[in-house]
């Protein structure tokens, strides 16, 4: 059974559209994540929710909207795409907020826009 | 502002050899340090979890230490395998986000 999953794999666009990427874990962990791998293979934070509720937003710009409708899932959705979105998107899961507990990635979306 | 370097960004050796990889960190008020592996169009998964006040971790052949004064951390993987070329990446926990070094790229040649 895939802990961590997420829709699709890999998502090609045109500049200005909308997208939404989904995630889901079913490992019963409290908190989720979405991180950003850029082309220089960088992986940085973008937002962190803890049972539902948002507690890390990383200066993310207000296009990128992540919504999580119970504590197994977190999507995000992102506004009048640009070229720059483009890179691989990887969801999270930890079992709680704290620090004692390694975190569980999926297999990423590559995003790509045209 | 924390920042997190892996050296080398490359490395090959033949089957057999040990693996050195390591990790530096320039603040060392962490909470752990976690190392991955990530497979070419794959997502990462965790190898070993460091948390602050442990000195090392052991899994099989692998072992990673960690010294927080001085803001290293090294992955050894003994008695290196071709199913162990992968990217690895180490990451540090501050204040609830993982900050990634760019990680390092082996490949294992039989």
């Amino acid at each position: 059974d895939t802990a961590v999953s997420q829709t699709p794999k890999y998502l090609v666009t045109q500049m200005g559209n909308d997208k939404s990427i989904k995630c889901e874990q079913n490992l019963g962990h409290d908190t989720m994540y979405w991180y950003k791998q850029d082309s220089k293979k960088f992986l940085k934070i973008m937002f962190s929710y803890n049972n539902k509720e948002l507690i890390i937003n990383e200066t993310v710009p207000n296009r990128f909207s992540p919504k999580s409708p119970d504590k197994a899932h977190l999507n995000l959705h992102i506004n009048s795409l640009e070229l720059g979105d483009s890179a691989v998107y990887f969801c999270a899961s930890s079992q709680d907020r704290s620090s004692y507990n390694e975190q569980f990635f999926g297999p990423g979306t590559r995003l790509t826009v045209l | 502002k924390q920042e997190v370097t892996q050296i080398p960004a490359a490395l090959s050796v033949p089957e057999g050899e040990n693996l050195v990889l390591n990790c530096s960190f320039t603040d060392s008020a962490i909470y752990n340090l976690q190392w991955f592996r990530q497979d070419p169009g794959k997502g990462l998964t965790s190898l070993l979890l460091i948390q602050s006040s442990q000195r090392e971790q052991t899994s099989g052949r692998l072992n990673a230490s960690l010294d927080k004064s001085s803001g290293r951390s090294t992955l050894y993987i003994a008695a290196s395998q071709p199913g162990d070329s992968a990217t690895y990446l180490c990451a540090v926990e501050s204040w609830g986000k993982l900050q990634f070094g760019a990680g390092t790229q082996v490949v294992v040649t039989p």
